[in-house]
């Protein structure tokens, strides 16, 4: 079946520094693949998607570019925030079920 | 954009009571919601999707009837927790996608989240 693998966190960075979570899938057709996070006390809200190999997800000044060869979906940023501080998941949806598939999710932690 | 509300945010119950736990479109119409349960290690498990006018369709190892859900609008699902216990405490979160057109392309709209403490 469908399945979604992130690093285990938590991840702990200083602000500014460069940022890089690992997600990689598996899926017997052509799925989207999402980034989602998740602030403290709240729901998920969507971070970025890419719907077709090569595709990349911009947003707030993250990235993920969709790697068909790799089957992955990494998250990068070049210049974190104290404010990015939150749980990162990344997700896969196949149109053969309709189901959101997430990883376990990544925490992430920017010391000032 | 896209909104989902549910409710309540919070709620602490006795263990046998039953508790409900309401998710709303508010300015779309969801055919299709999804119920997860998050661990306290954050691990997303998805429990249910609850179709518009029929039954849902529950993941494996959920049980069916421990976790009713309902679905009788395009804007509402519900999720009841009947005889609750101790391990039933949880955080759960519903999650619609959005509106006329939408297809697996399309992103998840997540309620904030509902805390549920089991005494």
């Amino acid at each position: 079946g469908n399945s979604v693998t992130q690093m285990e966190g938590p991840v702990t960075l200083s602000e500014e520094a460069f940022l890089t979570i690992n997600c990689t899938y598996t899926a017997t057709g052509y799925p989207s693949l999402f980034w989602y996070v998740q602030y403290p006390g709240e729901g998920l809200q969507l971070l970025l998607k890419a719907t077709k190999a090569d595709d990349k997800g911009s947003n707030k000044g993250f990235e993920a570019t969709y790697r068909k060869e790799t089957t992955s979906f990494h998250l990068e940023k070049g210049s974190v925030q104290v404010s990015d501080s939150a749980v990162y998941f990344c997700a896969l949806s196949e149109n053969r079920d309709d189901k959101i598939i997430f990883g376990k999710g990544t925490r992430l932690h920017i010391l000032p | 954009g896209a909104v989902v509300s549910q409710h309540p945010s919070w709620v602490i119950c006795k263990s046998g009571t039953s508790v409900k736990i309401e998710c709303r479109s508010l300015d779309f119409q969801a055919t299709t919601m999804f119920w997860y349960r998050q661990f306290p290690k954050q691990s997303l498990m998805l429990m249910a999707t609850s179709n518009e006018g029929s039954k849902a369709t529950y993941e494996q190892g959920v049980e069916k009837d421990k976790f009713l859900i309902n679905h009788a609008s395009l804007t509402l699902s519900t999720l009841t927790v009947t005889s609750a216990h101790p391990e039933d405490s949880s955080f759960y979160i519903c999650s619609a996608r959005g509106g006329t057109g939408s297809s697996y392309n399309s992103p998840l709209h997540f309620g904030n989240g509902t805390r549920l403490t089991v005494t």
